[in-house]
């Protein structure tokens, strides 16, 4: 059973990075038979998919269009982890972030992170 | 920008039967969109219940069943019970990146 543990600042200040990392447990990062993806989901919205890493005899990724130039997701194998980089945040970006494996063949599953609420305020 | 739309609401009566759908700005939806349903309760995160249109995971319980109708994906509750209030969002895949729905929130009255 894989669990999935985030960490990382509930606070972060206009214009900075937001950083989150997802611990993996029971699985993988470097797997061939699944994604690592992050999603958020700001306060009385839908889920929005931000994007996702995963490999395939090499590292591959995948983001959303709506932060396309703002965001960066990277493994670490060593830690078996990936993390999150969202930069020049704004209130906007104030959300519950979840991390979310996704097994191949779009099988989305009950594998998410605790979510972290990270509020973007000076 | 593609976009993924859904009914914004929808009421059922209990014991009745509900559809909800998913729809693509792009044109029909197909298995290769690998369709996704979710149910999402209040204060908690969204937990799946379908994958590739109609399959279902161990824990999702018999009376919701996905399809494909008429060019959409579909979510049918037959048999509704109180428990089943709840937002439900669809997700599909578009060549590398995945497209929520705007989630229809359905209410069993």
């Amino acid at each position: 059973q894989v669990q999935l543990q985030q960490t990382g600042p509930g606070l972060v200040r206009p214009s900075q990075t937001l950083s989150l990392t997802c611990a993996i447990s029971g699985d993988s990062v470097s797997t061939n038979s699944a994604t690592w993806n992050w999603i958020r989901q700001a306060p009385s919205r839908g889920p929005e998919w931000l994007g996702r890493t995963f490999y395939r005899s090499k590292w591959l990724y995948g983001y959303a269009e709506s932060v396309k130039g703002r965001i960066s997701i990277s493994p670490d194998t060593s830690k078996n982890q990936f993390s999150l980089q969202l930069n020049s945040v704004t209130p906007e970006d104030t959300a519950v972030y979840y991390c979310v494996r996704e097994l191949h063949g779009g099988k989305w599953e009950d594998s998410w992170g605790q979510g972290t609420l990270v509020t973007v305020s000076s | 920008q593609t976009v993924v739309t859904q009914e914004p609401s929808l009421t059922v009566s209990p014991g009745g039967t509900v559809t909800l759908t998913c729809a693509s700005s792009t044109g029909a939806v197909t298995s290769g969109y690998s369709p996704n349903w979710f149910q999402q309760k209040p204060g908690q995160a969204p937990r799946a219940l379908i994958y590739s249109s109609s399959n279902k995971h161990s824990w999702t319980p018999a009376r919701f069943s996905g399809s494909l109708l008429g060019g959409k994906a579909a979510l049918t509750l037959s048999g509704v019970q109180p428990e089943d209030e709840a937002d439900y969002y669809c997700l599909l895949y578009y060549t590398g990146a995945w497209v929520f729905g705007g989630g229809t929130k359905l209410t069993v009255l």
